[in-house]
């Protein structure tokens, strides 16, 4: 299992252009997230998922957007980078049948918008 | 939102030290507690889930403590070895959500 991995690792973007990150899970859970962390901010969420075909904001929704077609692939878009969205990426997915199931973590993006 | 606090920021230890840390969360709409170690470069790892009033849990060196009427979790290392040096990151979570505190930077000297 490939566990929880996301693409691009790294990415630098001019103020303006559009993005999409990947996260992909083979863990079949159905449950999905995407989290910035910003130095001293600690992981903040941006939007999850609770199944395919749904998704609902985080606490930090502003200028991202994100769909979720395949319960595996959970996408996180930015239309119009700003460099307040330098930051690094992570994607988490977790089966959240109960409340002693754990989060996994993808390795991290790192985008920088200059 | 909510406030989920980690302290100390930062630690440094000599090896073979105990050494133990804090994470404190409102105890109103509590559903599980988590704890990760995060290495640098590296994604967070999940060290324990607890639930229960008075749950405790252990692993290996590690182990973990929750308090959910006053709020709040301890980590503590035994003996600590220079592999032990992360972030060690506590989450609260609520519904569907989780909220991070931000960290205790555990740093063991040999």
């Amino acid at each position: 299992n490939a566990g929880v991995t996301q693409t691009p690792k790294f990415r630098v973007l001019k103020t303006g252009q559009s993005m999409t990150l990947l996260c992909a899970q083979d863990m079949n859970h159905e449950y999905m997230y995407w989290y910035r962390q910003d130095p001293g901010m600690g992981l903040r969420l941006i939007h999850y998922s609770v199944g395919e075909g749904t998704t609902a904001k985080g606490e930090v929704p502003d200028g991202y957007n994100v769909s979720r077609l395949k319960k595996q692939n959970f996408l996180l878009g930015l239309e119009s980078a700003a460099p307040s969205q330098t930051s690094v990426y992570f994607c988490a997915s977790t089966r959240l049948t109960s409340g002693s199931t754990e989060q996994y973590f993808g390795p991290g993006t790192r985008l920088t918008v200059t | 939102i909510l406030n989920v606090e980690q302290s100390p920021q930062s630690l440094h230890v000599q090896e073979g030290d105990s050494t133990n840390f804090t994470c404190s969360f409102p105890s109103s709409n509590f559903y599980a507690l988590h704890w990760y170690r995060w290495e640098t470069a590296k994604s967070p790892e999940a060290l324990f889930v607890m639930t229960l009033n008075g749950d405790e849990k252990k692993k290996g060196r590690i182990s973990a403590t929750l308090n959910t009427k006053e709020g709040y979790s301890y980590l503590y290392i035994k003996g600590s070895q220079p592999e032990d040096s992360a972030t060690y990151l506590c989450a609260c979570r609520v519904g569907n959500q989780f909220y991070f505190g931000t960290g205790t930077s555990l740093t063991v000297i040999p």
